[in-house]
C-alpha cells in the first residue's frame, strides 16, 4: 500500500515570500491532517479535514495560511506571507475516518516538508 | 481544552532495561490515547494505542496503562534495544476530533 506523499521535501524561502506544499493522502483515507512540528516540540494540528470538508482549523493563522482538499483528495497547505516563526516541519497525516472522541483511527504520515525561512 | 503533560523530556536508560515515560491530561472526556515514536529526521509512527475502556494493552515488548481516575497513561517499553532510541509522543483525543500532542521524550538507549 502506498503511503501519504508530500512534497517538497525541503524548501529554502526569504520572509515575506509565498510557500506551498501539497499532500496526497492514502487511498480511501477520509481524513487529512495538517501538522507544524517546530524543533523540539510535538505536532501541532494546523486544519483537520473530513473528505473535502474542513472539520477543524482552531489552529491556523488564518491571516497567512490557507489550505484546501479538492474532490476530498489531494490537499495544499499555503502560506503567505511566510515569518521567520514559520521554520518548521510541516507534516501531512490521513486516516480511514478521524481522531478524537469517537472515531478512532491511526493516522499515517507523510515525510514532511522542511521549511526554512531565512 | 484538553493539555497533556509528558514527562521526563530525556530519559537515558541501558540496553536491555526498562523504560517509562508518563502522560497526564486534563479533560476527563478524553478517550482515545495513541503513542507515537520518531526517529531522527524520520515520520511519527504509531506504535501503540488504548482506549479509555481498557486498562492496560500489550504488544511484545511495549504496554501501555491508563488510569482514568488520575488522568495519566504510560508507556512502558521493556528489554530495550538500541533501535528504541527515538522520540516518544503521547496524545489524548480533545474535542473536535482533534488529538493533543504531549511535548515528547527522546528516549536514549546506552550500549
Amino acid at each position: 500500500e502506498a503511503g501519504v506523499a508530500q512534497s517538497p521535501r525541503y524548501k529554502i524561502i526569504e520572509k515575506r515570500q509565498s510557500v506551498a506544499f501539497w499532500c496526497n493522502p492514502i487511498s480511501g483515507h477520509a481524513t487529512l491532517y495538517w501538522y507544524q512540528q517546530i524543533l523540539g516540540q510535538g505536532p501541532k494540528l494546523l486544519i483537520q479535514f473530513q473528505n473535502n470538508g474542513v472539520v477543524d482549523d482552531s489552529q491556523l493563522p488564518k491571516d497567512r495560511f490557507s489550505a484546501e482538499r479538492l474532490k476530498g483528495v489531494d490537499s495544499t497547505l499555503k502560506i503567505q506571507p511566510a515569518k521567520l516563526e514559520d521554520s518548521a516541519v510541516y507534516l501531512c497525516a490521513s486516516s480511514l475516518v478521524g481522531q478524537g472522541r469517537g472515531m478512532n483511527t491511526e493516522a499515517f504520515f507523510g515525510q514532511g516538508t522542511r521549511l526554512t525561512v531565512v | 481544552g484538553e493539555n497533556v503533560e509528558q514527562h521526563p523530556s530525556t530519559l537515558s536508560v541501558q540496553e536491555g532495561d526498562s523504560a517509562v515515560i508518563k502522560c497526564t491530561y486534563s479533560d476527563s472526556a478524553s478517550n482515545y490515547f495513541p503513542w507515537y515514536k520518531q526517529e531522527l529526521g524520520k515520520r511519527p509512527q504509531l506504535i501503540i494505542d488504548i482506549r479509555s475502556n481498557v486498562g492496560e494493552k500489550k504488544d511484545q515488548r511495549i504496554a501501555v496503562t491508563l488510569n482514568k481516575t488520575a488522568k495519566h497513561f504510560s508507556l512502558h517499553i521493556t528489554e530495550t534495544q538500541p533501535e528504541d532510541s527515538a522520540v516518544y509522543f503521547c496524545a489524548a483525543s480533545g474535542s473536535n476530533y482533534q488529538l493533543i500532542w504531549g511535548a515528547g521524550t527522546k528516549l536514549i538507549i546506552k550500549p
